[in-house]
């Protein structure tokens, strides 16, 4: 199947500072990703829809100056944890849907750890 | 508005035993219906999917589901359980009237598989 990389896997930062996360679908075009966030022993949370050469779509609650997503090219979406705080410490995951089948597929995820 | 719930958030079976999660959806459109697992700090990987074919569906791993409209439930089972099998399961629903999109998810499902 297709293949959707996440980097870093692992990142811990200090309060106050910023943290991108990138997602990319190495073998095929993604015109939508998405981004969900999950708490330990939880479910996934949907944050925002990404589409490409636009803005992004957050969900109601998602702040949208704290998690700036941005999704400049076909194969690259990013998300940017701003002036982040010990509570935005989480999984992070993407996804990905072919531009073809419109089939999704997920990353690894990123932990975010902020100290 | 689409959404599914998860009966009970821990499954324990023997290795050898049938297993049986549950998850009922609503949706005020014909949905579109997945099962998806997750390994510890991993993303999460497609087993199946309902797209309004056939009600019977098969995934990978020798699980399966069964869409049935009347009960409004999608439960997964697979004949004999399988060490490694012990996982999270997470079954989600479109909130689109195709079968990408937006994914809404369960609460999810741990499944521990005892020798």
């Amino acid at each position: 199947g297709a293949v959707v990389s996440q980097h870093p896997s692992w990142v811990i930062c200090k309060s106050g500072t910023s943290v991108k996360i990138e997602c990319r679908s190495l073998d095929f075009q993604a015109t939508t990703m998405f981004w969900y966030r999950q708490f330990p022993k939880q479910s996934l949370m949907l944050m925002a829809t990404s589409n490409e050469g636009s803005k992004a779509t957050y969900e109601q609650g998602v702040e949208k100056d704290k998690f700036l997503i941005n999704h400049a090219s076909l194969t690259l979406s990013t998300l940017t944890v701003t002036s982040a705080h010990p509570e935005d410490s989480s999984f992070y995951i993407c996804s990905a849907a072919t531009s073809g089948t419109g089939e999704l597929f997920f990353g690894e995820g990123s932990r975010l750890t902020v100290l | 508005a689409q959404s599914v719930t998860q009966l009970g958030s821990h499954v324990s079976v023997s290795e050898g035993a049938l297993v049986l999660l549950r998850c009922n959806y609503s949706s005020s459109v014909p949905p579109y219906l997945f099962w998806y697992v997750q390994y510890p700090n991993q993303g999460l990987q497609l087993l199946l999917k309902y797209t309004s074919a056939a009600t019977l569906v098969k995934g990978i791993n020798g699980f399966e589901a069964e869409f049935k409209k009347s009960e409004t439930s999608f439960h997964l089972t697979k004949p004999s359980a399988h060490m490694s099998d012990a996982a999270e399961y997470f079954c989600a629903v479109t909130v689109t009237s195709s079968n990408t999109g937006k994914l809404i998810f369960g609460q999810g499902t741990t499944l521990q598989v005892k020798p």
